[in-house]
């Protein structure tokens, strides 16, 4: 099994921040990665897939980088709607999720 | 509107069964893989299950192997998960989401995800 593994576990930031979270795999993934966004109570919505892409709707202050093991998740400009928990989701060989990461407010 | 809902979640005894259903409207069912996804309370994302476009291919997580049964019937517009021999670790709440990848494909991204279903097995 692939084992997906996020860092930070928690994030605190601030309105305006520049947020990077990192994914690593246990194993090669090429850019099979994808990188979704929920809120409390609410169902995950899509951001990024095949690593870079951006989902359509997504604002263009999300991007995604990577390949092979060690992927980012980076918010250039931290916006209210953006605290919220991140997974990352590997589709290489079946699929795994990372444990998620926290961005909450500072 | 693209939609998907979920339906058939409840409180359950361990060792019980229960069927999940999900509606799809707003998009052409049968052009798209569909996946399960389940979220126990307070823990993160698990991908449960998937079937591709016509239902030839099929993928469980080690977890249900053997337990749960992925389903699609695209005459009704359809998505099912037979869940046999329940346990107390299989109570969460259950996402249908639509497979963001080619026709075979019953693993990939998800563009497209219901709201959620919750099952407790409890005694």
């Amino acid at each position: 099994d692939i084992q997906m593994t996020q860092s930070p576990s928690t994030l605190s930031a601030s309105v305006g921040d520049r947020v990077t979270i990192t994914c690593r795999a246990s194993q090669s993934i090429s850019s099979w990665l994808a990188w979704y966004q929920q809120r409390p109570g609410k169902a995950p919505k899509l951001l990024i897939y095949d690593a870079s892409s951006l989902e359509s709707g997504v604002p263009s202050r999300f991007s995604g980088s990577g390949s092979g093991t060690e992927f980012t998740l980076t918010i250039s400009s931290l916006q209210p709607d953006d605290f919220a928990t991140y997974y990352c989701q590997q589709y290489n060989i079946y699929s795994t999720f990372g444990g998620g990461t926290k961005v909450e407010i500072k | 509107e693209v939609q998907l809902v979920e339906s058939g979640g409840r409180v359950v005894r361990p060792g019980g069964s229960l069927r999940l259903s999900c509606a799809a409207s707003g998009f052409t069912f049968d052009d798209y893989g569909m996946s399960w996804v389940r979220q126990a309370p307070g823990k993160g994302l698990e991908w449960v299950s998937g079937i591709n476009w016509i239902g030839g291919s099929t993928g469980y997580a080690d977890s249900v192997k053997g337990r749960f049964t992925v389903s699609r019937d695209n005459a009704k517009n359809s998505l099912y998960l037979q869940m046999n021999s329940l346990r107390a670790d299989d109570t969460a709440v259950y996402y249908c989401a639509r497979v963001n990848g080619p026709l075979e494909a019953y693993y990939y991204s998800m563009d497209v995800w219901g709201k959620g279903t919750t099952v407790t097995v409890s005694s």
